[in-house]
C-alpha cells in the first residue's frame, strides 16, 4: 500500500478484555516496528521484525503483550487481560531494512482505550 | 541503554528562528534522528545526522557533534504550522529499532 495502514483506528475495551490490533506495512518494507505512545508522552519501543529473523522483544511490558508477523506482512500486536495503563495509542511502523532504521514510516495508530 | 534529553516545551513567534537541543547516551552511535509530530498524527521523519556537522533541508537544519554526543534542530522563519512535538531519536545497541526521547513541544503564536 501507499503507508502504513493500521486498524481499529480507535478502540474501546473494557479492563480484562483482550485486543488485537493490526499493521499492514508499506509493500516491501521487511522491518516493522511497534511502538506505544501515552497521552503526552514520548514513544516507547515494544518489539521489531526483520524478515525471517527472530523479533526483538525487548521493549514489550509484560507477558500480556505479544506480537505476531508473517514473513515480511501483516503485524498483529495482542494485548491480554487489558488494564487501564494500556491505554494509549499503538503506532506502527515500517523502514525497507534495519540498515534503513533510521528513517521508518509510521501509520497512524491504534488509539486504545480501556475502561 | 541508549537516553536522550531534550526540552519539554519550547515557544516562539511567526518568522521567528528556534532551536531544539538533544543530549544523548548511547553504547553504540549510529546516527541521530529528529521527526516531527502534530497533535493526534503520525511522527514523520524530519531529517539525520550520521556524520558531525549541519545537514540543512529547506526552513530545517540539523546539527551533530559526536564528540559532545549533542544535536539540534534549527527551525527558520517559523510558521503556525510548525507548532508540533519534535523527537530526537537514536537507534539501539543492535542497530535495529529507534529509541526516542520525550519530545519537545513547540507552539507558534502569531
Amino acid at each position: 500500500g501507499a503507508g502504513v495502514s493500521q486498524s481499529p483506528s480507535n478502540k474501546v475495551t473494557e479492563k480484562g478484555k483482550d485486543v488485537e490490533l493490526r499493521c499492514d506495512p508499506i509493500s516491501g518494507h521487511t522491518a516493522l516496528y511497534w511502538y506505544r505512545q501515552r497521552l503526552g508522552q514520548g514513544l516507547e519501543f515494544l518489539i521489531y521484525f526483520q524478515g525471517n529473523s527472530a523479533p526483538d522483544k525487548s521493549g514489550l511490558p509484560s507477558d500480556r503483550f505479544s506480537a505476531e508477523r508473517t514473513g515480511e506482512s501483516v503485524s498483529t500486536l495482542t494485548i491480554q487481560r487489558t488494564q487501564q495503563e494500556d491505554s494509549a495509542v499503538y503506532l506502527c511502523a515500517s523502514s525497507t531494512d534495519a540498515s534503513s532504521g533510521n528513517t521508518i514510516y509510521f501509520g497512524e495508530g491504534s488509539w486504545l482505550t480501556v475502561v | 541503554g541508549q537516553s536522550l534529553e531534550q526540552p519539554s516545551e519550547v515557544t516562539a513567534v511567526e518568522g521567528a528562528i528556534v532551536q531544539i537541543n538533544c543530549t544523548y547516551q548511547t553504547s553504540g552511535f549510529y546516527g541521530l534522528s529528529w521527526y516531527q509530530q502534530h497533535d493526534g498524527g503520525a511522527p514523520t521523519f524530519l531529517s539525520y545526522n550520521a556524520l558531525d556537522g549541519l545537514e540543512e533541508t529547506g526552513r530545517f537544519s540539523s546539527f551533530l557533534s559526536r564528540s559532545d554526543s549533542y544535536g539540534y534542530l534549527l527551525l527558520q522563519e517559523l510558521q503556525m504550522k510548525d507548532s508540533a512535538s519534535y523527537f530526537c531519536a537514536v537507534l539501539n545497541q543492535a542497530g535495529t529499532a529507534l529509541i526516542f526521547g520525550k519530545g519537545t513541544t513547540l507552539s507558534v503564536s502569531s
